[in-house]
């Protein structure tokens, strides 16, 4: 069962440029998140969507955007990339909203210079 | 304004005793709370969760504690394997709000 992929593994970007992380669950989840984590700071959530269609804000949105065109992907994109958004990034989802268990992919390293 | 709390950034325990990992919040509208494990290069893993209404959850070697009044949780681990070698995390919620607060993690090193 693959669960959760991400993709890319990592990557190195130049600031200003455009990327967009990709992340696809196959467990028919509703509700799906992404998170960066960043040393001394825990996991933060950057967007969040309950159901296909629908997306929210979470505690670090800016500089970020995601859409939810179906249940089972959601892309995050960073439109001009700044050296503050280095970070691995980990997308999760889980079965209706943030009241059940959040299942993990493996993350994407991301380093922006 | 961190609102879940790990001070303790890592800790070292031998194998075979009781590893205990502490997390404080300040939100009194927090009711549900869970611990994840992390390895390296993964995602984080759902380890355990525990309700407000309770003050104790168990599962297995595993045991989280809630004390609400001094808005404390902790995981204990009996016996510590060197399998839990790992970066642990809580995390909190409250009722009606999408948003799970993680704390910043403790690494947990037990020495064979």
């Amino acid at each position: 069962t693959a669960g959760i992929t991400q993709a890319p593994t990592s990557q190195i970007l130049a600031a200003g440029r455009s990327m967009t992380l990709r992340c696809t669950q196959d467990m028919r989840h509703n509700a799906m998140y992404w998170y960066r984590q960043d040393l001394g700071l825990g996991l933060r959530l950057i967007h969040y969507s309950n159901t296909a269609g629908t997306t929210g804000k979470g505690e670090v949105p800016d500089g970020y955007s995601v859409s939810r065109a179906n249940t089972d992907d959601f892309p995050l994109t960073l439109a001009s990339a700044v050296p503050s958004q280095t970070s691995v990034y980990f997308c999760a989802s889980s079965e209706r909203t943030v009241t059940d268990t959040q299942y993990f992919g493996p993350g994407t390293r991301l380093t922006v210079l | 304004d961190q609102q879940v709390k790990q001070n303790s950034p890592s800790l070292s325990v031998q194998e075979g005793r009781i590893s205990i990992l502490n997390c404080d919040y300040t939100n009194s509208m927090f009711d549900y709370f869970l611990w994840y494990k992390k390895y390296p290069a993964e995602g984080p893993t759902f380890l355990i969760s525990i309700s407000s209404i309770k003050d104790k959850n168990e599962d297995g070697r595993f045991t989280v504690f809630l004390n609400k009044s001094a808005k404390h949780l902790s995981l204990h681990i009996v016996p510590s394997q060197p399998g839990d070698s790992a970066v642990y995390f809580c995390a909190a919620r409250s009722f009606g709000n999408e948003k799970l607060t993680f704390g910043t993690g403790t690494r947990l090193t037990i020495i064979p």
